[in-house]
């Protein structure tokens, strides 16, 4: 198989306040995982890909302050918005390539975002 | 750059008849192309995925898609759909090495109607 999963999966915070969304390869290991943004009725714009043990690569227009990516073990990679405000509120979804498959990607089930 | 282009946002079609969902893609050298099905609310499923070979490829659900390297298309199909099919599908194209990034089109939304 090729699972993976986020945590949680809806949030709610206040502005100001920092979330923090999990995603996890469940049963492989993912070396690179990427993590996007989806907004209503509309497709996915990839915000940075992770890599296991070395710093995320932010694509043109994504604050890397602002939305902390680490990728600490090879089944894990994070996603902090920090001083989240409503602007923010998305749907977050991350993938993971499983290798040796390196060419596809495996979705998680996406994380909703609410900030009040 | 890469691109996709998915002209159609919408499209309804009537339990039990064929479906065609297409996708057209822009890309330097040769393509890796994907469709993805996202149901409300869901993350993404592969439904299928083309690299070489057979320009036909057969998917998950009974969807198969065909790759016409003249057309620069990769259209979807179903001969036959399922009330558990209407969800949201996404054309996709990568790259095996090098930045290895996906690119996805806008989206189809499916409705189907009994």
């Amino acid at each position: 198989g090729a699972v993976v999963s986020q945590h949680p999966s809806r949030v709610i915070c206040k502005s100001g306040t920092s979330v923090k969304i999990e995603c996890r390869s469940l049963d492989f290991q993912a070396t690179t995982m990427f993590w996007y943004r989806q907004f209503p009725k509309q497709s996915l714009m990839l915000m940075a890909t992770s890599n296991e043990g070395s710093k995320a690569t932010y694509e043109q227009g994504v604050e890397k302050d602002k939305f902390l990516i680490n990728h600490a073990s090879l089944t894990l990679s994070t996603l902090t918005v920090t001083s989240a405000h409503p602007e923010d509120s998305s749907f977050y979804i991350c993938s993971a390539r499983k290798l040796p498959e390196t060419d596809t990607q495996y979705f998680g089930p996406g994380t909703r975002l609410t900030v009040l | 750059a890469q691109s996709v282009t998915q002209p159609d946002i919408h499209i309804t079609v009537s339990e039990g008849a064929s479906l065609e969902l297409r996708c057209n893609y822009s890309y330097g050298a040769t393509p890796y192309l994907f469709w993805y099905v996202q149901s409300p609310g869901q993350g993404l499923q592969l439904l299928l995925k083309y690299f070489s070979g057979d320009t036909l490829v057969q998917g998950i659900k009974g969807f198969e898609a065909e790759f016409k390297r003249s057309q620069s298309s990769f259209n979807l199909r179903k001969p036959s759909v399922h009330w558990s099919d209407a969800a949201e599908y996404f054309c996709a194209v990568g790259a095996l090495f090098g930045n290895e990034k996906l690119t996805f089109g806008t989206g189809t939304r499916l409705t189907i109607i009994p």
